[in-house]
């Protein structure tokens, strides 16, 4: 049971560059989120999607784009990256009515 | 505008020591407060959680206090060990629904040293 998947686990970008995470879950959740970690900020919320066929911004959306491709896919887009999108982005999961979130391995992207 | 508060930023415990982590919130609609631990190349996992009925839950050598009053829950680790030595994130939420979703505090690093 593989949980949570990221794609790519690195990526190294040139400033204006595009590219899409690509997240997948096998736990059948309705839920899922994209957060970027940085030092001394903690997860901060970029998108999420409540169900299949709803998204809606969380707390630093700027920048990025996000597409919920059926169930089990969630991606994130970066248009025209930027080093301040340098980070490390997780997906995670949920079910609606379940109180655990579980959060993929992770995608270090830098920004040059 | 930060609402869940988190703090130390860093700690070192000694072997067998208490290590204590604590979290202050602000919006009073949260009614779930879990503790995520992360090791270093993984994402984080949830550790132990608890709702705002109970004051206290206690899982094995982790203990979660909550204080309502004081908007207040802090991490307790007992007999701390290596192992332990990893980054712990409180967070808050309402705990189901549609437009549950998790906010985290700024992060612990913590060391366990022999």
């Amino acid at each position: 049971n593989a949980g949570v998947t990221q794609t790519p686990k690195f990526q190294v970008l040139k400033t204006g560059q595009s590219m899409t995470l690509q997240c997948a879950q096998d736990m059948n959740h309705n839920s899922m989120y994209w957060y970027r970690q940085d030092p001394g900020m903690g997860l901060r919320l970029i998108y999420y999607s409540a169900s299949e066929g709803t998204t809606d911004k969380g707390e630093v959306p700027n920048g990025y784009n996000v597409s919920r491709l059926n169930k089990r896919e969630f991606s994130l887009r970066l248009e025209s990256a930027a080093p301040s999108q340098t980070s490390v982005y997780f997906c995670a999961s949920k079910d609606i009515w379940n109180t655990e979130a579980f959060f993929g391995q992770g995608t270090r992207l830098t920004v040059v | 505008q930060q609402q869940v508060k988190q703090s130390p930023q860093s700690l070192i415990v000694q072997k067998g020591g208490i290590s204590i982590i604590n979290c202050a919130y602000e919006n009073t609609a949260f009614d779930y407060f879990p503790w995520y631990q992360q090791f270093p190349g993984k994402g984080p996992a949830l550790l132990i959680a608890i709702r705002p009925d109970v004051s206290e839950k206690k899982e094995g050598r982790f203990t979660i206090s909550f204080n309502k009053s004081a908007k207040q829950f802090s991490l307790h680790i007992m007999d701390s060990q290596p192992g332990d030595s990893a980054t712990y994130f409180c967070a808050a939420s309402k705990a189901t629904g549609t437009a549950s979703k998790l906010t985290f505090g700024t992060g612990t690093r913590l060391q366990v040293t022999l």
